[in-house]
């Protein structure tokens, strides 16, 4: 299974972009990276997924470097509602996702 | 929009108890998932099922017995809750690999159920 790793926390002011960085160096060619969010008290929610081209949706842009070793998660403009653990997660065999402990993001004001 | 629905927001049992956890989808999903998520430890999967009637172990299965007799429900069942079981537990579901090969990967998931066992 492909391994994860991000920063443990980050800091955004609202507003501005968010950037979150993922390593996955053991990604093979054919599998996607996904990213998932949880908000406080909720469950996880996905945002996106990409494979080596650039994708971006009504949530975030997702940017997958050239040798598809690392990615970045990109919200535009922040707002305190972002505020959430976020999880870059490589794929596994059967849908069984293996969430690591993800980038806690606090946006503020 | 997927809605994912999980029977209670909150429960309390007691050591010893038969506990159940439903969890119903609407939008047609062959998979469905149990996870429990705890401090520290992340989201971990307990089992899983691809189909009517069947079902996989995850990562945690001990102490957790599961039931699908129908597509949109699949049921996490605590045989004789302990203290350990403590925890949030969340459902989720998604489609098939058929219908794409990351579609199994985009799961939906519902708002969690927080039990505390006393």
């Amino acid at each position: 299974d492909a391994k994860t790793t991000q920063p443990p926390s980050m800091d955004c002011a609202e507003g501005r972009a968010a950037n979150l960085p993922c390593n996955h160096s053991t990604i093979s060619g054919n599998e996607y990276v996904y990213w998932y969010r949880q908000i406080h008290s909720q469950g996880p929610q996905y945002i996106i997924h990409g494979l080596k081209n650039n994708e971006t949706n009504e949530m975030a842009s997702l940017i997958i470097t050239e040798d598809r070793k690392s990615s970045t998660l990109i919200l535009p403009h922040a707002t305190l509602r972002d505020t959430a653990v976020y999880y870059c997660i490589g794929p596994t065999k059967g849908g069984k996702l293996i969430f690591g402990q993800g980038t806690e993001l606090s946006v503020k004001p | 929009d997927v809605k994912v629905t999980q029977s209670s927001r909150y429960l309390v049992k007691r050591t010893g108890e038969k506990v159940f956890l439903e969890c119903v989808q609407d939008m047609d999903h062959e998979n469905m998932f149990w996870y429990r998520q705890d401090p520290g430890l992340g989201l971990r999967l307990i089992y899983f099922s691809y189909d009517v009637k069947m079902k996989e172990k995850g990562d945690i299965p001990e102490g957790y017995s599961v039931s699908r007799e129908k597509k949109e429900r699949f049921s996490l069942i605590l045989e004789s809750a302990s203290t350990n079981q403590t925890s949030m537990y969340l459902c989720a579901s998604s489609f098939d690999g058929r219908r794409g090969v990351f579609q199994e990967n985009i799961q939906y998931f519902g708002a969690g159920t927080r039990l505390s066992v006393l």
